[in-house]
């Protein structure tokens, strides 16, 4: 079974612009969560979605949003990116929402702000 | 607010050794905790998770412990092997349905050959 896919694998983008970034969860795979790991700040949870609906939110500001598809496909997009927005994002998928519902998570896509 | 940290940002063992990583969660409501290990270039890979209703949970050579009276969490490796070098995480999830896993700050753990 493959595991969770994100494209791009990299990003370079500038000051202003927006990107759009994709997860495909494992097949089967229903919860898809969104994280941002800094050297910083760590990982820090982004959002959340189950069967197409943000379920929850992190700390991050309003440029930040996602959208989950029917085939629980996810995408975020940042918009009016900033210098600070240099990350790695991941995406990690469960089969449920529930406590014990282990994250699996992808390879992330590391965008660059210039 | 409540924050899940690691006592030590580097640990190196040498080859063949038992190695321990700990963590402390100062979350009182975490029920379930999950220890990643993420490799260069890699995402955060699940190890092993344990339960608030347990105090042990051993997997492949790797053995976790929590002690919730003083809210600490270790994962011992066992006979570690070139491939154990990685960043390892603690992480925690409250029960309240919130789906947001609290991540600590880290380890990085070397074998030395």
């Amino acid at each position: 079974k493959a595991g969770v896919t994100q494209t791009p694998r990299y990003l370079i983008k500038t000051r202003g612009q927006q990107v759009t970034l994709s997860c495909s969860p494992i097949s089967g795979h229903r919860s898809v969560s969104w994280y941002q790991q800094t050297p910083g700040q760590g990982l820090q949870f982004l959002f959340e979605y189950f069967s197409e609906t943000q379920r929850n939110k992190g700390n991050f500001p309003g440029r930040f949003s996602g959208r989950q598809f029917s085939n629980s496909r996810s995408e975020m997009n940042v918009s009016t990116l900033e210098l600070g927005d240099s990350a790695l994002y991941l995406c990690a998928s469960s089969l449920y929402r529930g406590l014990n519902e282990k994250l699996f998570f992808g390879s992330g896509t590391q965008l660059s702000v210039l | 607010g409540e924050s899940v940290g690691l006592h030590l940002p580097t640990l190196s063992v040498q080859e063949g050794d038992n190695s321990i990583i700990n963590c402390a969660y100062s979350n009182s409501a975490s029920d379930y905790f999950i220890w990643y290990k993420q490799e260069s270039g890699k995402g955060p890979q699940f190890i092993i998770d344990i339960r608030s209703n347990m105090d042990k949970r051993q997997g492949q050579r790797v053995t976790v412990l929590l002690n919730k009276t003083v809210k600490h969490l270790s994962l011992q490796i066992a006979a570690t092997q070139p491939g154990d070098s990685a960043v390892y995480f603690c992480a925690e999830k409250a029960n309240f349905g919130n789906e947001k896993l609290t991540f600590g700050t880290g380890t990085r753990l070397t074998i030395i050959p």
